[in-house]
This record gives structure tokens, sequence and C-alpha cells, in this order.
């Protein structure tokens, strides 16, 4: 089955920029999905297909996908971004959601 | 405005079976199949499966199949998640969330508040 791995964690000063990274076997020929995912709440999709922003997420949250890595950005990071994320990819092969293991940010 | 609601928080003991809900509002619930997820204790994301919301399809990932089982009836756009005898071990948040299709797979858009199933004896 498809493996997605993500660095357990991710440390940032505020108002630096944040990157996430997911990888996988030639990743880049997927869509590529981002969930932000803070202490008790649901998860929120802020990333869909690679790039692409859901109508309420800051221009400040943009991703990227190419080879065996996609990567999640978060611009002047703030410490409201403190959160697990999330990637996710459809594996047409399995007929199934695989998600990564997830990234703690914190916003030091 | 797209919402998932679902069930409150459940206490169980091992052996007991137990059903929870999802209901859609705002959108038309046959259009869309419903993912579960579940999320232990400090742990990350675990797809379940899915169920279609049109006419009940299923697919379940093999961590799960054959343990849980996936129903909706979509003339009250509700989804549900059943046990027939649950463990410890499923103690977890259980949320379901709204499939939708993209480029070259799907995501999931809309996700319900989460179902707390506590299993102790």
């Amino acid at each position: 089955s498809y493996v997605l791995t993500q660095p357990p964690s991710v440390s940032e000063a505020p108002g630096q920029t944040a990157r996430i990274t997911c990888g996988g076997n030639n990743i880049g020929i997927r869509s590529v999905h981002w969930y932000q995912q803070k202490p008790g709440q649901a998860p929120v999709l802020v990333v869909y297909d690679d790039d692409d922003r859901p109508s309420g997420i800051p221009e400040r949250f943009s991703g990227s996908n190419s080879g065996n890595t996609a990567a999640l950005t978060i611009s002047r990071v703030e410490a409201g971004d403190e959160a697990d994320y999330y990637c996710q990819v459809w594996d047409s092969s399995s007929v199934h959601v695989v998600f990564g293991g997830g990234t703690k940010l914190t916003v030091l | 405005e797209v919402q998932l609601v679902q069930s409150g928080t459940e206490v169980k003991k091992p052996g007991e079976s137990l059903k929870i809900s999802c209901k859609g509002f705002g959108y038309t619930f046959s259009s869309h199949w419903i993912n579960w997820v579940r999320q232990m204790p400090g742990k990350g994301l675990e797809w379940m499966g899915r169920i279609d919301g049109s006419d009940s399809e299923t697919n379940y990932s093999p961590s799960f199949q054959g343990h849980v089982t996936f129903t909706a009836d979509r003339s009250i756009s509700t989804a549900y998640l059943q046990w027939s005898s649950l463990k410890a071990s499923d103690t977890a948040i259980y949320y379901c969330a709204r499939r939708t299709l993209s480029g070259s797979g799907s995501y999931s858009d809309y996700w319900g508040q989460g179902t707390l199933v506590t299993v102790s004896s």
C-alpha cells in the first residue's frame, strides 16, 4: 500500500516561513491535500489539489508537489498556526485514502 | 452552509454494540460519499473507509474490514458507523467527513465535530 512520510515536528519563529514536507513514491503524479488540526478540534482542509486553497484560508498557506516530495508552506508564521498538519492522497490502486503520520508545528 | 453534525460522546463496556451517526446539512447528501476517520488518543488520522450517500456502496480499509459497518439513510441525510462488539482498543474519536472529488482523487472538505467513544470495563 502507498505510504506518506512526514517529519514528526517542525519549529519556526513568528514571522518566518515554515515548510512541512510529505514524501511518497512519485507523489508528484498524485493530487495532495493538507489538513490542519488544532488541539481538541476537528481537522480543517487548508490546501487541496497540491496548491489550491479553500475559501477562508489565508494566502499565507501554499502547497507544492513534485517528484517524490510535496510540501505545505506557511509564510509569516503566527502563534495561531500552531497545530498538527496532515497530508493526504487517494490511492487509486487500493481505492483507499492515505494519510501521512502528521507533523506538529511549533511556533517558537 | 454545509455542516456535518455527529452524535454525542459514548461510554461503553467491552463486548457491547454501538451505532453513532453523522447528519449532513446544507448540501445534497446523495451527491457525496462520506469518509469515516479514526483518531486514537494522541495519535494521527486513520481512514476507516467510506460510504456512498446515494446508494450506500461501501469501501473499507483492510484494517477495519469486518469489525465495523457503515450504513446510510439518504432520506434523512445521515450516515452511521456501528460496531457489534466493542473492544477497549476502539477507544478513539471518530470523525465523519464529506468526500469531494479532485484532480486525481478526492479530499474531505467538511468534517463533523467528532464523536468520542470510550470503551472500558
